[in-house]
């Protein structure tokens, strides 16, 4: 079975400029999540997906982000225009059943650079 | 607020030797607590969870953590490090009962010297 991937690997893009990530889960998991981690500090929760349903998203930072789940299946994540802070590790997890505490399983995350 | 530290930003053990990697909490119910590692280029591995009952609870790879509520801490333990532990370490407290978002430690990096 494969795990959850996550692509680009790496992007580099200058200020201004707009990104979109895309987060593939693992096949069936309704709960989808985008986390980040900025360099040094702790990985920080985003946005949690339910199907195509945003469940919660007090964590996104601005406007400037912008997550879809079109179909309930892949997910992007757009920065428009990135900004320097916005440099960091995004990670997407996928989760099996919704309103539990079921194991998030991680991919590898998306190391974005902001010049 | 919740909220998670694990003090040692960078631990370095000889291999064979044991290792103990310390992670306290702040949460005011229950807390549902993980250990996450990552290797490099890979992702967030999940190592053992606690979500109520026996407080030591017994991971993948040899590992183990115990709970102590006195203690407000989850800290991860293995009695015999191997070359291929070197990885960051990550521990977790989810942020309600529903499961959803999960608040992370700032991570320890664990090298192994032979």
């Amino acid at each position: 079975e494969a795990g959850v991937t996550q692509f680009p690997s790496h992007s580099v893009i200058e200020k201004g400029q707009t990104v979109t990530l895309r987060c593939d889960p693992i096949s069936g998991h309704d709960n989808l999540y985008w986390y980040r981690r900025v360099m040094g500090k702790e990985i920080k929760f985003l946005l949690h997906f339910v199907k195509e349903s945003k469940q919660d998203e007090s964590g996104m930072p601005n406007n400037r982000f912008l997550a879809e789940r079109t179909g309930g299946t892949y997910s992007t994540l757009k920065v428009q225009p990135a900004e320097l802070e916005d440099s960091g590790v995004y990670f997407c997890a996928s989760s099996q059943v919704a309103g539990a505490i079921y194991e998030q399983y991680f991919g590898p995350g998306t190391r974005l650079t902001v010049t | 607020a919740q909220s998670v530290t694990q003090p040692d930003i960078h631990i370095t053990v000889s291999e064979g030797a044991s290792l103990e990697l310390r992670c306290n909490y702040s949460y005011g119910a229950t807390p549902y607590l993980f250990w996450y590692v990552q290797s490099p280029g890979q992702g967030l591995q999940l190592l053992l969870k606690y979500f109520s009952g026996d407080t030591l609870v017994q991971g993948i790879k040899g590992f183990e953590a115990e709970f102590k509520r006195s203690q407000s801490s989850f800290n991860l333990r293995k009695p015999s490090v191997h070359w291929s532990d070197a990885a960051e370490y990550f521990c977790a407290v989810a942020a309600n009962q529903a499961g959803t978002a999960l608040i992370f430690g700032k991570g320890t990096t664990l090298s192994v010297s032979s």
